[in-house]
């Protein structure tokens, strides 16, 4: 069974750090691309970073450039989100989600499975 | 901040059939990227209900059905049961940012 676990939310101060986890299984991992998309409480989804496979491409939302990094690591199938200078604005459950299909464009690839979601609290 | 558009919400009376507009522009839908449906349920995780605009994965049932047409795609729900009352965003790609993904604002589903 595919599954992707979350870990490492929790309450921050503003201007903390965090970093959150994601581990990997039911899968090859090292083949997809991985990505990590937020829900702020009571809101919409919003696309925060991804990663390709070999860790070669990695993209970010404007919301989060400069402040956060996305990373993985193939052989402990697990990837990570390093979050730095968190705002209040920051505050959502994190999911982690993989990417549908392997070998297919960025362009053209779609979110599937997610995680349970982890919850990151900024507030003084 | 979104750049695909939906309704805030939709109703109907269980059995009849509803649909989910989602609308974009010539950088992401019109653009002719993908479009991809997602349902949330309450208190859980998103969970894909359409890729590719009109394909849906094996588990979901035949009642939604996707399509798309110009800057806009629309979600179909029909024979709308109680177990379909959740939250459905639509996502694309969007070229005005290399690397970005887009989702839209979201549609929340009441059965009367």
């Amino acid at each position: 069974e595919v599954q992707l676990v979350e870990s490492g939310g929790g309450l921050v101060k503003p201007g903390g750090s965090l970093r959150l986890s994601c581990a990997a299984s039911g899968f090859t991992f090292s083949s997809y691309s991985m990505n990590w998309v937020r829900q702020a409480p009571g809101k919409g989804l919003e696309w925060v970073s991804s990663i390709s496979s070999s860790s070669s491409y990695i993209y970010y939302a404007d919301s989060v450039k400069g402040r956060f990094t996305i990373s993985r690591d193939n052989a402990k199938n697990s990837l990570y989100l390093q979050m730095n200078s968190l705002r209040a604005e920051d505050t959502a459950v994190y999911y982690c989600a993989r990417d549908g299909r392997k070998h297919i464009t960025v362009t053209l690839n779609w979110f599937d499975p997610w995680g349970q979601g982890t919850l990151v609290t900024v507030s003084s | 901040q979104s750049v695909l558009t939906q309704p805030p919400s939709v109703s109907g009376a269980p059995g009849q059939r509803v649909t989910i507009s989602c609308t974009g522009s010539s950088s992401n839908i019109g653009a002719g990227y993908d479009v991809h449906w997602y349902q949330q349920l309450p208190g859980t995780a998103p969970k894909l209900l359409i890729y590719g605009n009109s394909n849906r994965p094996s588990g979901v049932p035949d009642r939604f059905s996707g399509s798309k047409s110009g800057t806009s795609a629309s979600l179909a729900i029909t024979g709308l049961q109680a177990e379909d009352e959740a939250d459905y965003y639509c996502q694309s790609y969007d070229s005005s940012l290399s690397g970005s993904r887009v989702f839209g604002t979201g549609t929340k589903v009441t059965v009367l």
